[in-house]
């Protein structure tokens, strides 16, 4: 089975503060992807990878940077975090390839006070 | 930009009966096309994938697509109160795998008993 592993489930953080969200998966992808999912607003691309050391933002990069040091390692980086990036993060991970599909991670619940 | 449209919902449909989840996309270039369903408070999960025209049957779950009119759609039959969730129609424009899903905002399903 396809393991995606998020590193936290919930997540409470202070305004300002640095927050690391890591992802793992285990079926040696080439391709890691970082979403968040908003009510109404669906599910949004933040950054995604292709490759180690590659990065490609996605439709909402501002306030997010992403460090991919090891194939099977995604990490998302808040750099200041705000009120308004309280969210469910999804980390998601798939093959290079025609039509493969994604696999995601359990979810990560932030919320930023 | 490139868009997915799904109808919000929520669709009720009794137990037992078919539910018809529908799907278009603007890029006539997308190649593989996928549907997800997302318990509340879960990640998404995939269902369904298909690349070609025409139908594709899995258990009680069809998908169709119709790539001409830019349209896939997800059947449900014989409906069970357990298929109650949001599902997602998720679609990669590129062939070459490292495009990232591009995500409709859902269609909440509830089945009742």
């Amino acid at each position: 089975d396809v393991k995606v592993t998020q590193s936290s489930r919930y997540l409470v953080k202070r305004t300002g503060e640095k927050v690391f969200l890591e992802c793992v998966q285990d079926m040696d992808h080439e391709n890691m992807f970082w979403y968040r999912q908003d009510p109404g607003l669906g599910l949004r691309l933040i950054y995604f990878s292709y490759d180690v050391k590659m990065k490609e933002k996605g439709d909402i990069p501002e306030g997010y940077s992403v460090s991919r040091e090891k194939k099977e390692r995604f990490s998302l980086i808040l750099e200041s975090a705000s009120t308004n990036q309280t969210s469910m993060y999804l980390c998601a991970s798939s093959f290079t390839g025609y039509g493969t599909e994604a696999f995601f991670g359990q979810g990560t619940r932030l919320t930023v006070v | 930009q490139k868009e997915v449209e799904q109808n919000s919902g929520p669709l009720s449909v009794p137990e037992g009966a078919i539910a018809s989840l529908n799907c278009t996309y603007s890029d006539r270039g997308s190649q593989s096309f996928f549907w997800y369903r997302q318990y509340s408070g879960k990640s998404p999960e995939l269902i369904m994938s298909i690349y070609s025209n025409g139908d594709k049957e899995d258990g009680r779950f069809t998908a169709q697509l119709n790539k001409a009119s830019q349209y896939v759609s997800l059947l449900i039959r014989d409906s069970q109160p357990s298929d109650s969730a949001t599902y997602l129609c998720a679609v990669i424009l590129s062939l070459s795998g490292n495009t990232p899903l591009v995500f409709g905002k859902g269609t909440r399903l509830s089945v009742i008993a």
